[in-house]
């Protein structure tokens, strides 16, 4: 089945280093891509999403392109804040029509002053 | 943007007590909502697909009888926990998805369920 794979956490930067977050899927089809944010206590806020291959996401200062060659969709931010630090989850939409999000496993990002 | 309130934010309740949590999309219908729980420090694990005016749809190992599911409307999704024990202890949180938004899905702030 579909899946998402997260490269583990808890990742801990400090303030202004550059950040990935490595994200790979398994899918059959074309699935769309997405990068949620969750701070502590509260629900997922959608930060970027790509629809189809080559397509770049991009927000607050995030970016994550859709490489279909390498089932890949890394998050990466050249300059992080404190106010980053959440846990990230990448997902992917079920290609078949269900709507169904499938997500990876989350990874906590700390950024320290 | 889409909205999506989810009510309560915490509740503790007593064990064989069942409780119930509110999912309401603000300002677009939501024929599909879906409801995830979520373990601390883990994923979200998708608990079941709900659909506007027809059965719910659970993924496989979650319980239907324990977790009742209704999408009486558009705007409204709910979810009734019975019988609560303190493994049912969690994070609850709904998603809709926006037809109006080109695969978007908005996600409530999630429930903080506690069984005592």
């Amino acid at each position: 089945g579909d899946s998402v794979t997260q490269m583990e956490g808890p990742v801990t930067l400090s303030e202004e280093a550059c950040l990935t977050i490595n994200c790979t899927y398994t899918a059959t089809g074309y699935p769309s891509l997405f990068w949620y944010v969750q701070y502590p206590g509260e629900g997922l806020q959608l930060l970027l999403k790509a629809t189809k291959a080559d397509d770049k996401g991009s927000n607050k200062g995030f970016e994550a392109t859709y490489r279909k060659e390498t089932t890949s969709f890394h998050l990466e931010k050249g300059s992080v804040q404190v106010s980053d630090s959440a846990v990230y989850f990448c997902a992917l939409s079920d290609p078949g029509g269900a709507q169904k999000l499938v997500f990876g496993q989350g990874t906590r990002l700390t950024i320290n002053p | 943007g889409a909205v999506v309130s989810q009510h309560p934010s915490w509740v503790i309740c007593k064990s064989g007590t069942s409780v119930k949590i509110e999912c309401r999309s603000l300002d677009f219908q939501a024929t599909t909502m879906f409801w995830y729980r979520q373990f601390p420090k883990q994923s979200l694990m998708l608990m079941a697909t709900s659909n506007e005016g027809s059965k719910a749809t659970y993924e496989q190992g979650v319980e239907k009888d324990k977790f009742l599911i209704n999408h009486a409307s558009l705007t409204l999704s709910t979810l009734t926990v019975t019988s609560a024990h303190p493994e049912d202890s969690s994070f609850y949180i709904c998603s809709a998805a926006d037809r109006g938004s080109n695969y978007g899905y908005t996600f409530g702030s999630g429930t903080r369920l506690t069984v005592v």
